[in-house]
């Protein structure tokens, strides 16, 4: 699986636009970009995956590049919830291997 | 939307005991639950897939006889953290595979910190 290099951490304004990005060059075209987040002490949480098209859903919107060499996950208006660990991950799915491997992640603070 | 629940949420056992963590998805059927560990202010760390009705594979580094893997049906996988010791002290979590590729998803429980005394 292509690795992923994602700022170790961050943090934004209550209300505003938060940009989470990460680079993933050595993708393969049949590997999906996914995001999840983990908030403190809970379990991971699903926000957005894709291929090579924008996505957006009611949490987030996930823009990938021309290129799929990089991605960037907005949070359009982030609240003090949205404080927790992202990660962004790569990932063929096969049927009979198909698992997520995490990394480091980037730690997002939102502050009041 | 797909609910995966652990039981217990937070357990302490001495050492030398063994405990045993329960994953159930609660409104789906999952053929393929993960098990995660993850220490303080680190990453998870994946320790083993499991298949309905099949031995559970484990990554490398594991081990398979110390963390034994049920899943005995399409609702409920279990771990059972054998002989603990301190050291096993972490965060467990599971995850289980809706869907069919590539448009499932994978949802997680909510975690079950274990202490080891």
């Amino acid at each position: 699986d292509a690795k992923t290099t994602q700022p170790p951490s961050m943090d934004c304004a209550e209300g505003r636009a938060a940009n989470l990005p990460c680079n993933h060059s050595t993708i393969s075209g049949n590997e999906y970009v996914y995001w999840y987040r983990q908030i403190h002490s809970q379990g991971p949480q699903y926000i957005i995956h894709g291929l090579k098209n924008n996505e957006t859903n009611e949490m987030a919107s996930l823009i990938i590049t021309e290129d799929r060499k990089s991605s960037t996950l907005i949070l359009p208006h982030a609240t003090l919830r949205d404080t927790a660990v992202y990660y962004c991950i790569v990932r063929v799915a096969p049927w009979s291997s198909y698992k997520l491997i995490f990394g480091s992640g980037t730690r997002l603070l939102v502050r009041p | 939307g797909a609910v995966v629940s652990q039981h217990p949420s937070r357990v302490i056992c001495k050492s030398g005991t063994s405990v045993k963590i329960e994953c159930r998805s609660l409104d789906f059927q999952a053929t393929t639950m993960f098990w995660y560990r993850q220490f303080p202010k680190q990453s998870l760390m994946l320790m083993a897939t499991s298949n309905e009705g099949s031995k559970a594979t484990y990554e490398q580094g594991v081990e398979k006889d110390k963390f034994l893997i049920n899943h005995a049906s399409l609702t409920l996988s279990t771990l059972t953290v054998t002989s603990a010791h301190p050291e096993d002290s972490s965060f467990y979590i599971c995850s289980a595979r809706v869907g069919v590729l590539p448009l499932s998803e994978q949802y997680f429980g909510p975690g079950t910190r274990l202490t080891v005394t």
